[in-house]
Formats: C-alpha cells, sequence, structure tokens
C-alpha cells in the first residue's frame, strides 16, 4: 500500500460526458501528479501539482483540468470524453516538488468511455 | 515520437538467473533515469535510479547501468525470483517532467 488513494476505482460513461477522478496523496506529500496510460502505452504525464499550484504541464488536453485543494487533495477532470480517452488514470505523490524525487502511486482509476 | 523505448515487451527467465532489461532514449538532456515496478492492479513502486553523471548505481540484488554515448540504460536483476514477475519502467528526467517507457513484462519460471 502506497498510501495514495484514487477513487473510483472504476468508472464507466458514455461519450460526451463530464467525470472527475479523485486523489488523495500519502500524508506530508506536497506534489500530485496525474498520468495516463492508455493500452499499450507507458504512463503520461498529464499534469503536477505541488502545495496548491500548478507547477508542471506535460501532455494533457484542454478538455482535461485539475485542481488541488487546501488539504491537498487532487481531482481530474475530463469532459467531453471520447473513446480514446478510455485508459488508466493514475495519481502519484512526492514530498518533495522534482519529479526525479521518489513518486508514490495509487492503484488507479480504469475509465471505460463507451 | 518516443523518447523512451523498451524495445522489448517480454521477457522470460529461469529462476536463480539473470534478468536483463534494457531502455533506449532519445534525448541528451536528460539526466536522472528511473525503474519502477508494477503489478496487476496496483501502481508503479520505484526501484532504482541513476544520475546521468554516474554510469552503475547497485541496491542489493537490482544494478542499473547507463551508457551515455550509446543512450542507453539496464536493469540487471540477479539473481531472479518469481516474485520479480511484474512489468518494469523505465523513466527519464528532463525539465522537471518524467517520461515513461511503454514496459517490459518480466516472467521469472521456476
Amino acid at each position: 500500500d502506497s498510501g495514495v488513494t484514487q477513487t473510483p476505482k472504476h468508472l464507466i460513461t458514455a461519450t460526451g460526458q463530464r467525470v472527475t477522478l479523485r486523489c488523495s496523496p500519502r500524508s506530508g506529500d506536497l506534489s500530485v501528479y496525474w498520468y495516463q496510460q492508455s493500452l499499450d502505452q507507458g504512463l503520461q504525464f498529464l499534469i503536477q501539482y505541488y502545495n496548491g499550484e500548478e507547477r508542471a504541464k506535460g501532455n494533457i488536453l484542454e478538455r482535461f483540468s485539475a485542481q488541488q485543494f487546501p488539504d491537498l487533495h487532487s481531482e481530474l477532470n475530463l469532459s467531453s470524453l471520447e473513446l480514446g480517452d478510455s485508459a488508466l488514470y493514475f495519481c502519484a505523490s512526492s514530498e518533495l516538488a522534482g519529479a526525479a524525487n521518489e513518486q508514490f502511486f495509487g492503484p488507479g482509476t480504469r475509465l471505460t468511455v463507451l | 515520437d518516443q523518447q523512451v523505448k523498451q524495445n522489448s515487451p517480454s521477457l522470460s527467465v529461469q529462476e536463480g538467473r539473470i534478468s536483463i532489461l534494457n531502455c533506449d532514449y532519445t534525448n541528451s538532456m536528460f539526466d536522472y533515469f528511473l525503474w519502477y515496478k508494477k503489478y496487476p492492479a496496483e501502481g508503479p513502486t520505484f526501484l532504482i535510479s541513476i544520475s546521468s553523471i554516474k554510469d552503475k548505481n547497485e541496491d542489493g540484488r537490482f544494478t542499473v547501468f547507463l551508457n551515455k554515448s550509446a543512450k542507453h540504460l539496464s536493469l540487471h536483476i540477479v539473481p531472479s525470483q518469481p516474485g520479480d514477475s511484474a512489468v518494469y519502467f523505465c523513466a527519464a528526467h528532463n525539465t522537471d517532467k518524467l517520461i515513461f517507457g511503454t514496459g517490459t513484462r518480466l516472467q521469472v519460471f521456476p
């Protein structure tokens, strides 16, 4: 158990819909990262927040947005969903801001868009 | 354009033998490399890392080698154990982002 929790574990929805994925980092960790893993792909970095502020951005679509709240939990919002958005979405956390620091991953949310 | 490549999707090794997982990269600006291991239904877990100023880092049964001129790194597991069966991802760090390879599925059989 990494100490990072993600809800829900599974999500099935239809094209055009909007969903929110939630992540609670390990106690004491200030950084939260979001990754997308599509079929047979590596983890694609989406976005990082550090202590409530956006710190780094990867290949995140404009239809996707995220935020980190004062209690340090984070939410990833996916809107106007398309079939290609079906993937595993991982959240990770680390104590420090730098991405090279050890990141602790949650178990992921599997999103299926029908 | 895939900057970090793991060209072997799978590897099968007998228990007790050496497992060698390979990773190639294209960007010479990568300054840090990491290996993560992933079991089914779990998130990846950090395994070992190496700075670009070094060519080897060892931690118990795990050793990572970095060949900067070839833009190649490898993870050696000696001796391999059945519990090592998992998907292994290499990742490279640049401008505060991690770029992951597609992973190699290692199976260690008795």
